[in-house]
């Protein structure tokens, strides 16, 4: 079955660790995108990929990084400068922007 | 600047109930996305609508361009309908990636 896998569905991290969270989709689809959640809040977009080899910052970038090397596979890395990474991550994809959306299991991660 | 706005942000119901979930925006779009979330935080998308109205089962999706608003009808509601639904709207040219997501409604159905 075609989905979005997403690994792990918790994690914890230390204070001043780099952590990268997967995903990974067998769609075909083209683009790909990374959203943050935190309680009553909308999703927020981290980071977003329309294509292999390139990827655009979102609304909320700062102290996260990403690498689109293979058209399957955008993994996410929370970086030590990211001042607040407690938060629930969610993956998407989409054949092109304007399509229906399809969303991974989330990764909940804790620092502690 | 595009707003979403649902509405009520939370609603408890009896089993069997007619519910409704509303969401209003406020610039045009081309698109509106009717999400549900269930309490382990994956997402699944219900409808995409553009114009009209679409039903999936107990589930009826409506929207009117003109006024700017979105309907969620679920029919004879049951517990496992209970879950976070989240309207989200595709603007062309609107943000990085053109969907602003409102912030969600939180439904528990009782038995």
């Amino acid at each position: 079955d075609g989905g979005i896998t997403q690994s792990p569905k918790y994690l914890f991290r230390k204070e001043g660790q780099n952590v990268t969270l997967s995903c990974e989709q067998n769609l075909n689809h083209d683009a790909m995108y990374w959203y943050r959640q935190d309680p009553g809040q909308g999703l927020r977009l981290i980071y977003y990929s329309q294509i292999v080899n390139d990827f655009q910052k979102g609304d909320i970038a700062e102290g996260y990084s990403v690498s689109r090397e293979k058209k399957e596979s955008f993994p996410l890395t929370v970086t030590s400068a990211q001042k607040n990474p407690t938060a629930f991550y969610l993956c998407a994809s989409t054949p092109d922007r304007r399509a229906e959306a399809f969303f991974g299991q989330g990764t909940r991660l804790t620092v502690v | 600047k595009n707003e979403v706005e649902q509405s009520p942000q939370n609603l408890t119901a009896q089993e069997g109930e007619f519910i409704t979930i509303n969401c209003s925006y406020s610039v045009g779009i081309s698109a509106l996305h009717w999400l549900q979330q269930h309490p382990g935080g994956g997402i699944v998308s219900l409808f995409m609508l553009s114009s009209g109205k679409k039903k999936h089962g107990r589930l009826i999706a409506t929207i009117n361009i003109q006024e700017k608003h979105s309907s969620l009808h679920i029919t004879a509601s049951h517990p496992r309908d209970s879950a976070v639904y989240i309207c989200a709207v595709w603007v062309p040219g609107g943000g990085a990636d053109g969907l602003t997501f409102g912030k969600g409604t939180h439904l528990i159905i009782q038995p």
